[in-house]
């Protein structure tokens, strides 16, 4: 079984400062994992994920992540938000045993506020 | 990355009818999948549709209730039959294109209400 846990609805910050969004998984083995970012009225939109190598992944729009064996996180991160970063953030795990299912969390809503 | 379009954007439909939705993209793609998002929640599987075979169901979800058509490598329909006010989500249509690729990515979504 998989699974993805966002700990936080919501998450609100002001325009300037680091923007974390926390996420954790449980799976079999080694995990691919992905961030995606949902804006109104819009479809996903693929922002990064982990396949292998580096524990720092870079993405979209100046995003980071970093994967975190020990601690079964792939916690999602900017330096400096902006507001139009104001979006529905879902994190996304599939084990590599399984071809293809996807799990997705809760997500969480980030407010970026000027 | 890929171009996905999903027709229609939005549709608010009568209890007891059907709706069909329709994903397009613009390259050949071997795996094509169906998500459901119901209001304020997460995204849950429907099925995945590969060309040629017919479409793997998830848990919860049935052929009769959401028959899916793939007639060729960039073309898909989700049909949501016999519908009730529960029906009311977006639909999703999402595409790989190969095993060794592992992103999927995903259209516009159809926002469905049902009254």
């Amino acid at each position: 079984a998989q699974s993805v846990a966002q700990p936080e609805d919501q998450v609100n910050v002001a325009e300037g400062n680091p923007l974390t969004v926390k996420c954790t998984y449980s799976v079999s083995g080694n995990p691919y994992l992905f961030w995606y970012v949902q804006y109104p009225n819009r479809g996903l939109q693929f922002l990064l994920k982990y396949i292998t190598g580096d524990n720092l992944v870079k993405g979209s729009y100046g995003f980071e992540a970093e994967f975190n064996k020990s601690q079964t996180s792939f916690h999602l991160k900017k330096p400096s938000a902006l507001v139009s970063d104001s979006a529905l953030y879902f994190c996304a795990v599939r084990a590599r045993s399984n071809d293809y299912k996807l799990s997705f969390g809760a997500g969480t809503t980030v407010t970026v506020r000027a | 990355s890929a171009v996905i379009s999903q027709k229609p954007s939005r549709d608010i439909c009568q209890r007891g009818t059907s709706l069909t939705i329709q994903c397009q993209v613009d390259s050949q793609v071997t795996m094509m999948f169906w998500y459901r998002q119901q209001p304020g929640q997460s995204l849950t599987l429907i099925a995945t549709a590969n060309q040629g075979s017919e479409a793997t169901y998830e848990s919860g979800f049935v052929i009769d209730k959401f028959p899916i058509s793939r007639p060729n490598l960039t073309f898909s329909t989700l049909t949501v039959s016999n519908m009730s006010p529960e029906d009311s989500s977006i639909y999703l249509c999402s595409v790989r294109r190969g095993p060794s690729t592992d992103t999927q990515y995903f259209g516009p979504g159809t926002r469905l209400t049902v009254l």
